[in-house]
């Protein structure tokens, strides 16, 4: 069974500009998360999608960063402009409806300089 | 509300030393716990997990019990090797009404296996 796959694995900008990351959660996989990992710190979730539909998104900040799922399978992250801040690693991970148990992708890692 | 608290690190043992990372939670209802593992450079592997009270979770010579009278789940492997030097997450599943599950996470630990 194919994991979560994210790309691109890298990306360095500067700041004020655009990025955009991708998800394709694994097959069958209903709910789609995204976290922000800071070096040393854990992951604070983002955005949690439930199929096409968002579950939360207390935590994303709404007037720079956004996240689509348009048809219940991939996603996109966007963030536009960009802050020195928003230097970390960018992680999806999926779970089957109702289950507990996430699993991730291997990562975004971004820096802003 | 709910929380995760993981012993501080960082962690340096010897290879074939005994690990035991601790982690105790506080939850209003009845979680399932985690331990996930990230090596360095790469994403959040999920690495061991426990939906219920006695439960014990294994992988890969890693062990965990989920102790409902002390809230904990250790983190205990009786051998460690130097692959094993990475960062170590406890975390919980909350059990809300609804689809809105989420995981709330450790600090983390990392870990240092010298040969």
């Amino acid at each position: 069974e194919a994991g979560v796959a994210q790309s691109p694995r890298y990306k360095i900008i500067e700041k004020r500009q655009s990025v955009a990351f991708w998800c394709n959660p694994i097959s069958g996989h209903a709910t789609l998360y995204w976290y922000q990992q800071i070096l040393g710190q854990g992951p604070k979730l983002l955005i949690q999608f439930q199929n096409n539909g968002v579950v939360d998104d207390s935590q994303l900040p709404k007037d720079r960063f956004s996240a689509e799922r348009l048809k219940g399978v991939d996603s996109t992250l966007k963030i536009q402009p960009a802050k020195l801040e928003d230097s970390a690693v960018y992680l999806c991970a999926s779970s089957s409806q109702g289950g507990n148990t996430q699993y991730f992708g291997p990562g975004t890692r971004l820096t802003v300089l | 509300g709910d929380s995760v608290t993981q012993m501080e690190g960082p962690v340096t043992l010897s290879e074939e030393a005994f690990l035991t990372i601790n982690c105790t939670y506080t939850a209003t209802g009845y979680p399932s716990l985690f331990w996930y593992v990230q090596y360095p450079g790469e994403g959040l592997q999920l690495l061991l997990k426990a939906t219920k009270a006695d439960d014990k979770g294994s992988n890969k010579g890693f062990e965990a019990t989920y102790r409902k009278e002390t809230t904990s789940f250790h983190l205990e492997k009786g051998s460690v090797q130097v692959s094993d030097s990475a960062v170590y997450f406890c975390a919980l599943s909350d059990r809300p009404a609804g689809n809105n599950r989420k995981l709330i996470w450790g600090l983390g630990t990392s870990l240092a296996v010298n040969p």
